[in-house]
């Protein structure tokens, strides 16, 4: 099947720019998303990306896909304690069933 | 306000019970999923629905079983729960497979 690898863990300090990165197997994606999580709840799309775009900028969010290295990234500026979750990033293959195959989450910590 | 409820937060059953996990939306979604989320192993497919009575195993199917009699309700069954089964499990749903998945805010279960 296809993979999706995050890092497990991310801190940073509060106002201070935050990284995910992604890496995906499958070169016939169509979308690309990323997804939180905050504690003792379920999973809450924030943004997702068109296989053919580069980059996509929604407020403090901007995602940038790099298709060639199926590399996909989330940077959120001036990051903030609420902020801290588990991002998950995740793709979407263009099978018949158009299957979502999500990454292992990268638990961010906000130190204030 | 789209929304999706699980029937429980947190279970506790013994090992060899039959255990449901009942899961219900009310967005009129097509398609319905079951995901079980491991520390370190991110969210994992268990089995999706695309229409009332049907069913499709995802990656981690052995040891479940699902029902789908009504559009807006998805069930998890465990015919005979072992502890490896302890786990968060996730239901969300979509009104197309690629399009953002809602998820429920999960039940945690614990096999003793």
């Amino acid at each position: 099947g296809e993979d999706v690898e995050q890092s497990l863990f991310l801190s940073v300090r509060e106002g201070d720019s935050s990284v995910i990165n992604c890496t995906y197997t499958d070169s016939s994606s169509t979308y690309l998303y990323w997804y939180k999580q905050e504690p003792g709840a379920g999973l809450q799309l924030l943004t997702y990306i068109f296989s053919n775009m580069d980059m996509k900028q929604d407020q403090r969010l901007t995602v940038l896909l790099n298709k060639k290295d199926k590399h996909l990234s989330l940077r959120i500026a001036d990051t903030q304690t609420g902020d801290s979750a588990i991002y998950f990033c995740a793709e979407c293959d263009s099978g018949g069933y158009q299957k979502v195959t999500f990454g292992t989450g990268t638990k961010l910590q906000v130190i204030p | 306000d789209v929304k999706v409820t699980q029937s429980s937060r947190y279970l506790v059953k013994r090992t060899g019970e039959k255990v449901f996990l009942e899961c219900v939306q009310d967005m009129d979604h097509e398609n319905m999923f079951w995901y079980r989320q491991d520390p370190g192993l991110g969210l994992r497919l268990i089995y999706f629905s695309y229409d009332v009575k049907m069913k499709e195993k995802g990656d981690i199917p052995e040891g479940y079983s699902v029902s789908r009699e009504k559009k807006e309700r998805f069930s998890l069954i465990l015919e005979s729960a072992s502890t490896n089964q302890t786990s968060m499990y996730l239901c969300a749903s979509s009104a197309r497979v690629a399009e953002t998945q809602y998820f429920g805010p999960g039940t945690r279960l614990l096999v003793l």
